[in-house]
């Protein structure tokens, strides 16, 4: 079935370096993909989506690239700040699903 | 607008019992869904509607049920509370115009139910 592989976290930064989350996806067909976010206490949000091969999400300076030939959606943003310490999930759908097939999350924290 | 809204945020369950998680939202979305988030892993789909009246199962139904007599609320029941159903409980909604449409549009969740069934 389909599924989603994350890098493994937690991720432990300073502030303005740069972020790299690794999202490699299996799926049959051409899946929408997704980065959601989870701040602590909160549910996921919406961060960025791409739906066809070589789109490109991005929001609030968050940047992912669907590349169909390596069958990733990596999550990167030039200058993290402490404020984007949350958890980020990678996730996919197919045509038709109602399912959304999450990764395992990556725990970030952003030091000042 | 107050979004996607659960209760309980916390709640200790013994074996055996039962209770029901609450959801509502107020978006007048059409589409709900029950997720379960496990420690150290991605939300698992349980339950889902495409409207009023209408329910279906996703990845793990076994052991909850679900209804949906309005659009605004869609509560899970559990029967038989036991340890493997510890988890956090997300809700979500979303709006689409057409049922056949895949599920490009976003999906908002509520704050979660953190479960522990002792």
């Amino acid at each position: 079935g389909d599924s989603v592989t994350q890098m493994e976290g937690p991720v432990t930064l300073s502030e303005e370096a740069f972020l790299t989350i690794n999202c490699t996806y299996t799926a049959t067909g051409y899946p929408s993909l997704f980065w959601y976010v989870q701040y602590p206490g909160e549910g996921l949000q919406l961060l960025l989506k791409a739906t066809k091969a070589d789109d490109k999400g991005s929001n609030k300076g968050f940047e992912a690239t669907y590349r169909k030939e390596t069958t990733s959606f990596h999550l990167e943003k030039g200058s993290v700040q402490v404020s984007d310490s949350a958890v980020y999930f990678c996730a996919l759908t197919q045509g038709g699903s109602e399912k959304l097939v999450f990764g395992k999350g990556t725990k970030l924290t952003v030091n000042p | 607008n107050a979004g996607v809204t659960q209760t309980p945020k916390f709640r200790i369950l013994k074996i055996g019992q039962s209770m029901t998680l609450q959801c509502a939202q107020d978006m007048n979305h059409n589409y709900m869904y029950w997720y379960r988030q496990d420690p150290g892993m991605g939300l698992k789909l349980i339950y889902y509607s495409v409207g009023a009246g209408i329910t279906d199962k996703g990845e793990v139904p076994n052991g909850y049920n679900v209804s949906r007599s309005t659009t605004e609320d869609f509560p899970l029941r559990l029967e038989l509370a036991a340890p493997s159903q510890t988890s956090v409980y997300f809700c979500a909604s979303r709006y689409s115009p057409l049922q056949t449409e895949a599920i490009r549009d976003e999906q908002f969740f509520g704050p979660g139910t953190r479960l522990t069934v002792l």
